[in-house]
């Protein structure tokens, strides 16, 4: 079945620091994926940040930004200088050809950023 | 706009209780899902409805569990004998189009 992976499951950064937050994914229809992240912040619900649904594009939104790329069947989160404020954890999605409607999520990454 | 309302909260059962989570979607979206997380499993697809039918129940265990969405307003998910594996947050999602907007959720307790 479909499945992604998000390998750290912790990050500490500090802030004004850069930072990458790792996913790959596997999915088993045929064709390309829809790749999601979304971001539950302290004492909120799980929200969307960013979504990218063809390949080779790149989203963006915060500050955030993710390339979806096919061929290492990548979609890293990446932030050139976070904040305090960006201290969540984020979670790497996709939905494929054969249900677009249903998210699969990876495990998430706890992302601290130190002052 | 009140975004989607999960009760309870929290809730408690003892083992071999039945336990009903309520969900209310945003108003206006055609697509209510439930999934499960715990620390092992992560987020868990569970079931959904487009337009209050049941769409798509993979996720679902074959025992015990059952959803349904009685009218456009709410959902609910029903778990009959709980056991203490049972326990997690169960959350409620709504959509119109492929962005899924989540509730709270609800953390359920089986002692």
């Amino acid at each position: 079945g479909d499945s992604v992976t998000q390998t750290e499951g912790q990050v500490t950064v500090s802030e004004s620091k850069s930072l990458i937050i790792n996913c790959t994914y596997s999915a088993t229809s045929i064709g390309y994926p829809n790749l999601f992240w979304y971001v539950r912040y302290p004492g909120e619900g799980l929200q969307l940040l960013l979504k990218v649904i063809t390949a080779g594009q790149k989203g963006s939104s915060r500050g955030f930004e993710a390339t979806y790329n096919k061929e290492a069947t990548s979609f890293h989160l990446q932030k050139a200088s976070v904040q305090e404020s960006d201290s969540a954890v984020y979670y790497c999605a996709l939905s494929d050809m054969s249900n677009y409607n249903v998210l699969y999520f990876g495990s998430g990454t706890k992302l601290t950023v130190e002052p | 706009n009140a975004g989607v309302i999960q009760t309870p909260r929290h809730k408690v059962t003892g083992k071999g209780q039945e336990a009903t989570l309520w969900c209310e979607p945003i108003s206006g979206h055609s697509a209510v899902f439930w999934y499960r997380q715990t620390i092992v499993q992560g987020l868990e697809f569970l079931t959904y409805f487009r337009n209050q039918a049941p769409i798509d129940d993979s996720g679902m265990p074959k025992e015990r569990f059952s959803a349904q969405m009685p009218n456009q307003s709410h959902s609910t998910l029903k778990i009959q004998s709980t056991q203490p594996q049972d326990s997690a947050v169960y959350l409620c999602a709504s959509s119109l189009a492929d962005t899924l907007y989540f509730g709270a959720g609800t953390r359920l307790s089986v002692l």
